[in-house]
């Protein structure tokens, strides 16, 4: 059971919006520990997309974005493409003992 | 180019012990924690632990305390991990991936990824 919590899918038809939420508690997320997104492509390694809640690395197309509120986070997909059908993790840090890093449960992203 | 590349398949008995490699280039390799997070079918991904290359110390999740232990040559900048009395449940990709030692672990994100290794146990 993970600590952050994501909705399992979401779907859009190509060029819509989509967003993502991952919801922590006080120890995560409403500590003010930053948030970060992880994009996962079937059979391949988690690509870094989004740190420190809403900066994009070098490369990440302005189509995805970042946010955080309390003790949530979300990621906005614009303009929505067949090759960003994958599997999205939010991640960050939990101050509970011995917790360290964390990570959501995971969404997947369907383009219709 | 950062790279973290990781040692091949393994397959193993239930009791066994795997060792996991992640030969790292393209950057100071003390200057940056290598953490292990792990993904078994179809599921999540689940944060082991860290070490420091720099020192040698480690942090492990409880949950693999006692049966984790990572290290690190900083010779030939490679990160191991080495688990050991598998079950059938530790079948997983294992993957690792490089954090900053610079900035604080509560604003800390993994990159790059090694590309992962499948580690089945069966008997």
């Amino acid at each position: 059971q993970s600590v952050l919590t994501q909705p399992p899918s979401v779907s859009g038809a190509p060029g819509q919006r989509v967003t993502i939420s991952c919801t922590g508690s006080s120890s995560n997320i409403g500590a003010g520990h930053d948030v970060h997104w992880y994009q996962q492509l079937p059979g391949t390694a988690p690509k870094l997309l989004i740190y420190g809640n809403i900066n994009r690395p070098s490369g990440v197309p302005d189509r995805f974005s970042g946010s955080k509120s309390g003790t949530s986070a979300s990621l906005a997909i614009t303009g929505l493409r067949a090759e960003d059908e994958a599997d999205y993790y939010c991640q960050t840090y939990d101050d509970s003992p011995n917790d360290y890093y964390v990570f959501g449960s995971g969404t997947k992203v369907t383009v219709l | 180019q950062v790279q973290l590349v990781q040692s091949g398949a393994e397959v193993k008995r239930p009791g066994a012990s795997v060792k996991v490699s992640c030969k790292t280039s393209g950057y100071t390799f003390s200057s940056y924690y290598i953490h292990w997070v792990r993904q078994a079918p179809g599921q999540g991904l689940e944060w082991m632990g860290r070490i420091n290359p720099n020192s040698g110390g480690t942090n492990y999740h409880r949950k693999f305390q006692g049966r984790v232990t990572m290290t690190s040559d900083t010779s030939i900048t490679t990160a191991y991990l080495e688990l050991t009395r598998l079950r059938s449940n530790d079948t997983a990709v294992y993957y690792c991936a490089r954090t900053w030692r610079e900035v604080p672990a509560s604003t800390n994100w993994f990159d790059p990824w090694g590309q992962g290794t499948l580690v089945t146990v069966s008997s």
